[in-house]
């Protein structure tokens, strides 16, 4: 069935860093491909989204690339900041076949340190 | 501006006792689901539906029932709650554009916190 896998963490990271956050996923059909960001005692938020192979989704500074040929979506950051300490999630929502369900990595957390 | 609603926030119940967790959307979503979060698992999809009178089961249904009698209302049900349902539940909405509803996002309450003992 559809799966996604996501890098483990924690990451910390220094305030200005790069950030890198590497997410695989493995569909039928053609997949929609999704960050979501989770804040402490929160629910999950949208944070970018990609619909077809080579877009780019982008927001607050992220950014991810729906690479079909790699079956990859890593979200990507040039310069952190303390403020985007949180849990991220790749998911991918699957297509009529597949129920349209969302289906979600294990999350990644992320710490950045000023 | 509500969005998507959860009751109650926190829970504790004990072994065997049943509950209602209650969402609520107002966004007119067709598509609504139902996860749990357990630390390091991600999120697990436990219910979902397409549509009011339409129901179906996730990856991990058993120990939950769900109904869907409106639109707007979308009710989990422990029948006879057990520890490792300890957990935090998300209830989720989306639209349901037939043709392009996996380009649609999730849009999640902000959780309930249950814990069984």
């Amino acid at each position: 069935g559809d799966s996604v896998t996501q890098m483990e963490g924690p990451v910390t990271l220094s305030e200005e860093a790069f950030l890198t956050i590497n997410c695989t996923y493995t569909a039928t059909g053609y997949p929609s491909l999704f960050w979501y960001v989770q804040y402490p005692g929160e629910g999950l938020q949208l944070l970018l989204k990609a619909t077809k192979a080579d877009d780019k989704g982008s927001n607050k500074g992220f950014e991810a690339t729906y690479r079909k040929e790699t079956t990859s979506f890593h979200l990507e950051k040039g310069s952190v900041q303390v403020s985007d300490s949180a849990v991220y999630f790749c998911a991918l929502r699957a297509s009529r076949t597949g129920g349209f369900k969302t289906i979600f990595g294990a999350g990644t957390r992320l710490f950045v340190k000023a | 501006n509500a969005g998507v609603t959860q009751t109650p926030k926190f829970q504790v119940l004990k072994t065997g006792q049943s509950m209602t967790l209650q969402c609520a959307q107002d966004m007119n979503h067709e598509y609504m689901s139902w996860y749990r979060q357990d630390p390091g698992m991600g999120l697990r999809l436990i219910h979902y539906s397409v549509g009011a009178g339409i129901t179906d089961q996730g990856e991990v249904p058993n120990g939950y029932n769900v109904s869907r009698s409106t639109t707007e209302d979308f009710p989990l049900r422990l029948l006879s709650a057990a520890p490792s349902q300890t957990s935090v539940y998300f209830c989720a909405s989306s639209p349901q554009d037939l043709d392009r509803g996996r380009n649609q996002p999730q849009h999640f309450g902000d959780g309930t916190r249950l814990s069984i003992l």
